[in-house]
């Protein structure tokens, strides 16, 4: 069965350092999106990619945050300079018809010391 | 601003014990509320879509009903295995496609 993959699952990272977290969604979708859960929270809409570009951003989305589809295949969203409120589980998640029934991803933990 | 309120939190049931757990949604013209179920560790995991007040949804032991104010997730004679935390998210009509907002979630906890 097709999957979202993603990698690192567990990073940490100093405060104001880069990240960049990588996701390969299922290999026919057209639509891509990130999600963030910090630990005990509701699961937050970050961002939505379509035909190479970015089709909406949440407000958590600032200019720290940014994706890019670099190939054909991966996603990818970096964090510039991590603050200790980015630490959180980020879901990667895609969809072929921009439905919401999505398919996640099993996260990459993000730890900020 | 839309507005997602699950309840109750946590739910503990024995197996075989059969129970509801509900969504309150407030949203400017629904385009579809989700339910989700997510494991420990895991991403959610698609369980189904409703569009209209009125529709239900079935799958096993489960069943998602909606209102114009709400969703029951029914779960009929649970098992262990259905044991999760189960997620109730809305779609609006003024955003992209795939943009959710998500409910707190149902800790659900089946004892055999």
């Amino acid at each position: 069965e097709p999957e979202v993959t993603q990698t690192p699952s567990h990073q940490v990272t100093q405060m104001g350092q880069e990240v960049i977290l990588r996701c390969v969604p299922i290999s026919n979708h057209l639509y891509f999106y990130w999600y963030r859960q910090i630990l005990g929270q509701k699961v937050e809409f970050l961002v939505s990619f379509y035909n190479n570009e970015i089709s909406e951003k949440s407000e958590i989305f600032d200019d720290q945050f940014s994706v890019e589809r670099p190939d054909g295949s991966n996603f990818t969203l970096k964090i510039r300079s991590t603050k200790l409120e980015d630490s959180a589980m980020y879901f990667c998640a895609s969809t072929s018809d921009g439905t919401g029934e999505l398919f996640f991803g099993e996260g990459s933990r993000l730890t900020v010391l | 601003e839309d507005q997602v309120t699950q309840s109750p939190e946590a739910l503990r049931l024995q197996e075989g014990e059969s129970s509801s757990l509900n969504c309150s949604y407030t949203v400017s013209g629904l385009r579809g509320l989700f339910w989700y179920r997510q494991d420990p560790g895991k991403g959610p995991e698609f369980l189904f879509t409703l569009y209209s007040a009125g529709e239900e949804k079935e799958k096993e032991r489960l069943k998602a009903t909606l209102t114009k104010k709400e969703s029951f997730l029914h779960i009929t004679a649970p098992k262990p295995e259905d044991s999760a935390t189960y997620l109730c998210a809305v779609r609006d009509g003024g955003t992209s496609y795939g943009k959710l907002t998500f409910g707190q979630g149902t800790i659900l906890t089946v004892h055999p």
